[in-house]
């Protein structure tokens, strides 16, 4: 089944840019994720879908400041220019037709 | 727009029912797989369950499986979840979610509190 792994915090200076990380267990490094934003005391919110191949489909609205790449088993959410309002707790999910659904742990991103 | 509006949760005792709904509208909704998604207070999330366009079929995570049920009137554009023999670690909050995984539209979640 398959295990996403992220850093469990991050954080970067206001306007620079920061790479998260998101890595499927061995096995699963084909998978499709989804970035999930969740700002403080707020639902969730879909940033992206992100293939293996590093081909991204963003959700309505999200800034082009957001972005995705992949490199074999790892999925990365980067963020440019980053803003206050980009400080927020960032959730990876995937799915498998055995196990369902799984989310990572979450990477809490503060923005100094 | 797509909007997702949960309601139903409250104060439960162990070993309660609560039921809670989640209202959709914005999109139609009978052609999507739904999902419930949780977050117990101050963790990361957890799927709960998901359930076919049609309502024929349903998914469960192990730790709800025989206490709770998820179903949908498509005639309503409504979305259920059934939480019985609820325990305190069944507290949290809970969202609805379009379609059944990598969701792309969460509703702002209903909280439900399992405590004597």
């Amino acid at each position: 089944q398959p295990v996403l792994t992220q850093s469990s915090s991050a954080s970067a200076s206001l306007g620079s840019s920061v790479k998260l990380t998101c890595t499927l267990s061995r096995g699963h490094s084909s998978y499709i994720i989804a970035w999930h934003q969740q700002q403080p005391g707020k639902a969730p919110r879909y940033l992206m879908k992100l293939e293996g191949s590093g081909s991204y489909n963003k959700g309505s609205g999200v800034p082009d400041r957001f972005s995705g790449s992949s490199s074999g088993a790892d999925r990365y959410l980067t963020i440019s220019n980053l803003q206050f309002e980009d400080e927020a707790d960032y959730y990876c999910e995937t799915w498998d037709r055995n196990t369902l659904v799984v989310f990572g742990g979450g990477t809490k991103l503060t923005v100094l | 727009q797509v909007q997702l509006v949960e309601s139903g949760g409250g104060l439960v005792k162990p070993g309660g029912s609560l039921r809670l709904s989640c209202a959709a509208s914005g999109f139609t909704f009978s052609d999507y797989y739904m999902s419930w998604i949780r977050q117990a207070p101050g963790k990361g999330l957890e799927w709960v369950s998901y359930i076919s366009s049609s309502g024929s079929t349903m998914y469960y995570v192990d730790s709800v499986k025989g206490r709770f049920t998820i179903s949908r009137d498509n005639a309503k554009n409504s979305l259920y979840l059934q939480m019985n023999s609820l325990r305190a670690e069944d507290t949290a909050v809970y969202y609805c979610a379009r379609p059944g995984w990598l969701p792309d539209y969460w509703g702002q979640g209903t909280l439900v509190t399992v405590s004597s």
